[in-house]
Formats: structure tokens, sequence, C-alpha cells
């Protein structure tokens, strides 16, 4: 089964639109923790936010916010006013403390356009 | 403080010829990573190093790949007798783990793998 899901495979906005990713995951873990990344063409993934399971306060960092919410298994992204710059393939992962490693495991990832 | 960093950032190579990755995590980070990528995937884990011991691999990791971390800095990623299914991304990944919290991993920018 898969842990991370993201459903929205592409989204198209146009600049200055907010826009929301969804990210579900599925674990038996009590403590876990949830990671965005942001990977643009160039290939690297560049890590967003960082949040544990038993922190559910959502989090806003300039453009970007977060809402966890652990009742429905989400960790959804939203940037607001969003810009072209922001064009990427955008990552949910889930690590899991019982996880050898505490190895990402990724969803499939949502390709976001933002046109001018 | 260089972030990860991975050479080749590209290689193309025949079926069947051997080919080497290498991986310079960040200075001081005891922990590192391999995923590997396809087109339209997330990263998917393929095997991680605690210092210089390889403590996991995944199912992926097929015995013409092996993983080697000598020093308990660089590694190196070797795939021998390339099939075109080995075509694909090869992330390399580090962080600082202490315990088991999930730590934030830090990407480099990846090594594109073409076999034809």
């Amino acid at each position: 089964a898969q842990k991370v899901t993201q459903a929205q495979t592409e989204i198209s906005v146009v600049e200055k639109e907010d826009v929301t990713l969804d990210c579900v995951y599925e674990t038996r873990d009590t403590t876990y923790y949830l990671f965005w990344y942001k990977q643009p063409p160039s290939g690297e993934l560049v890590f967003l936010i960082r949040r544990n399971s038993f922190d559910e306060q959502n989090e806003i960092s300039g453009r970007y916010s977060w809402n966890f919410q652990k009742s429905t298994s989400s960790f959804n992204f939203t940037i607001t006013a969003s810009q072209v710059v922001d064009s990427a393939v955008y990552f949910c992962a889930l690590s899991e403390r019982n996880q050898a490693g505490t190895a990402l495991i990724f969803g499939k990832g949502t390709t976001l356009s933002v046109s001018s | 403080d260089t972030g990860v960093s991975q050479d080749p950032r590209h290689k193309i190579t025949k079926r069947g010829q051997n080919v080497t990755f290498r991986c310079d995590p960040i200075s001081e980070h005891n922990r590192l990573y391999w995923y590997r990528q396809t087109l339209g995937q997330g990263p998917e884990f393929l095997t991680y190093f605690q210092n210089e011991a390889q403590l996991e691999k995944s199912r992926l990791l097929s015995d013409r790949f092996s993983a080697e971390r000598p020093k308990g800095s660089f590694s190196t990623l070797e795939i021998q007798r390339t099939e075109q299914g080995d075509s694909a991304m090869y992330l390399c990944a580090s962080t600082y783990q202490t315990g088991l919290a999930g730590n934030t991993i830090y990407f480099g920018e990846g090594s594109w793998l073409t076999v034809v």
C-alpha cells in the first residue's frame, strides 16, 4: 500500500493565484515525520519543511504555509500569490521512526506550473 | 558550508558497461543515503550508511549494485553490467542522525544515468 499519496499529478495556475498541494500519508507509527521538498528542473531536491507527528501547529513561512491534520492523515501545502519561480515538482515524504535508517518514503510528486 | 555534491552529473553508457557514481555528503554528516528516481516518480530508497557501515539495502538494489563508504565520508555507488532499466537519476543524501529522530535529510543534485 502506498504510504504517501499525492493525488494531484499536475496543477497549472496563473501567477498570483493561490494553490494547495495535497498530501495524504499512512503509518502505524505514533512517532513520525513529514517533509515537503521542491525539485526544480535542475534536479536537486530542496528541503522546505519538516514536521513531527506531535506538532500539529500550522506553519507559515513567507508565501508558504502548511496544514497538518492527524485526524485526516494529511499534510497539505499552500503557496499564496504563486510566482513563476514556484514552478517545480513538489514531493511530500514520510519518515517513520521505526523504519531502518529513518529513510524517507516519497509520494509521486505534484508538478506545479505557474504561468505569467 | 557546501551541500551534498555528486559526480558525474550525467553519464551515458552502453548496456553491459560498469558505471560508478560518487557522493560527497555535507561534512560531519554521519548518515548517507542513496535513492533512485525515474521519470514521473518520487525518489525510492536504495541503501544507507551509518558512518562507514552499510546498514540496510532495499529490494531494489540488485546484486549488480554495490555501494561503499570506506572512511565514513564520501560514498560510491557502482552498477555492474548496466541494463536499460537502470536508466534513472541516482540521488545521494545525508544527515546528522542522533537517536531515532527523523532529522532533515539534504539531497544532492543527482547523477543522471542513461543506458543505451
